[in-house]
């Protein structure tokens, strides 16, 4: 079963930002938190991960809680290419990688 | 760097048939890993190989197996196909260190079974 709990579909705005939230609460303290996104059928794409300092790229931010027990993907200003499913997913690697169903993020022109 | 490359991306086959999948890695990433795609149950975690050796294994049935060879190149092989093994094939491939260590995906490969 997979390790986290995700909205399966949220709305955003283009242009504004789009919060995605994830709960893990069993998390282990060697696992990382890893985002992936899927655009209809391609291959998943990665976009950040973090163990348990907030992260930032080019792409997005992450933010993890204090207990390391949720998480928040934020695409911060998004746009219409950014219509996709969001995984999140909790492993250290040693383990297969299991995905959940995702967050299917709908961008509303 | 070139990505992760799939072939065939298309595939027809019938009930009872094998088949078998490619996947060449991005230069000097030693991981592959292999997932099913499907409308019903998601992405699903086949098996995963390090240097030739099988490191984990999902939830299939014996009649999916992989390997992997000396140039981190990987085939998956799929025996006696049931109208269920329909489905998007994908590979990853990763450097691979314990702790942090990010997929690359391809494109996939989109078996059809008839």
């Amino acid at each position: 079963d997979a390790k986290t709990t995700q909205p399966p579909s949220m709305d955003c705005a283009e242009g504004r930002a789009a919060n995605l939230p994830c709960n893990h609460s069993t998390i282990s303290g060697n696992e990382y938190v890893y985002w992936y996104r899927q655009i209809h059928s391609q291959g998943p794409q990665y976009i950040i991960h973090g163990l348990k300092n907030n992260e930032t790229n080019e792409m997005a931010s992450l933010i993890i809680t204090e207990d390391r027990k949720s998480s928040t993907l934020i695409l911060p200003h998004a746009t219409l290419r950014d219509t996709a499913v969001y995984y999140c997913i909790v492993t250290n690697r040693d383990d297969k990688i299991i995905f959940g169903k995702g967050t299917r993020l709908h961008i509303l022109p | 760097k070139a990505g992760v490359t799939q072939t065939p991306r298309y595939l027809i086959k019938t009930r009872g048939q094998q088949v078998t999948l490619s996947c060449s890695p991005i230069s000097g990433h030693r991981s592959v890993s292999w997932y099913q795609q499907t409308p019903g149950q998601g992405l699903q975690f086949l098996f995963e190989y390090f240097s030739e050796t099988q490191r984990n294994k999902g939830n299939f049935p014996g009649r999916f197996s992989g390997r992997q060879f000396s140039n981190s190149r990987s085939e998956m092989n799929v025996s006696t196909l049931e109208l269920g093994d329909s489905a998007l094939y994908l590979c990853a491939s990763s450097f691979w260190t314990s702790g942090a260590d990010t997929q690359y995906f391809g494109p996939g490969t989109r078996l059809t079974v008839l």
